[in-house]
């Protein structure tokens, strides 16, 4: 089984553009969730989509936004892009049960350099 | 102060030795992960705790919810075990919001 999928694998965007990052969970995942890691430090949660619903929100401003389509896949969309958006972007899925036994799967993210 | 505090930050250790990473938090939590991520940024889930102890082959974690604390174990350490180790934890606040610590980057010198 394929596990959890992310492209591209690197982007390199201007200030301003705008950029839209993909990630395919396991199958049988309903449940993606979206991470920023900067050099040097863990993991900071962005988005959680369970069932195509948004289930819970980082504090991160408005020019980040997600989605889940009916296929349980998700896109992570962050406009206006600034240096400081030059990260890692994990996606990672789980399966539909219970909240507190199921593990989380990670993909190998997408590093995006902002310049 | 994070709410996930993780120790040591750097370990350098000979293969074969014994290692312990910690982590320390300061929320109700529901269940505790131990990552393991690779150079090139794909993290592993070794290990989901919501009490007592797991064991992997050469890999232990356990939990002391009361202290809030958990720790990591690899026994006969490999250089293969280099990398750096992530605790996350998901709080009781009824969402999904997993709160990591910054890691602990092991290297295991043969």
């Amino acid at each position: 089984d394929a596990g959890v999928t992310q492209s591209p694998t690197h982007l390199i965007k201007t200030r301003g553009q705008h950029v839209t990052l993909r990630c395919s969970p396991i199958s049988g995942h309903k449940s993606v969730s979206w991470y920023q890691q900067v050099l040097g430090q863990g993991p900071q949660f962005i988005f959680q989509y369970y069932e195509k619903e948004e289930r819970g929100r980082g504090n991160f401003p408005d020019r980040f936004s997600a989605r889940q389509f009916p296929n349980y896949s998700s896109e992570l969309n962050v406009n206006a892009l600034l240096l400081g958006d030059s990260a890692l972007y994990l996606c990672a899925s789980r399966q539909a049960g219970g909240l507190y036994n199921s593990p989380l799967h990670f993909g190998n993210g997408t590093r995006l350099t902002v310049t | 102060k994070n709410e996930v505090e993780q120790s040591p930050q750097n370990l350098t250790a000979q293969e074969g030795e014994f290692i312990t990473i910690n982590c320390s938090y300061s929320v109700g939590i529901s269940a505790l992960h131990w990552l393991q991520q690779h150079p090139g940024g794909g993290i592993v889930s070794l290990f989901m705790l919501s009490s007592g102890k797991k064991k992997h082959g050469r890999l232990i974690a356990t939990i002391n919810i009361q202290e809030k604390h958990s720790s990591l174990h690899i026994t006969a350490s490999h250089p293969r075990d280099s990398a750096v180790y992530i605790c996350a934890v998901l709080p009781t606040s009824g969402t999904y919001k997993y709160i990591f610590g910054t890691g602990t980057r092991l290297k295991v010198l043969a």
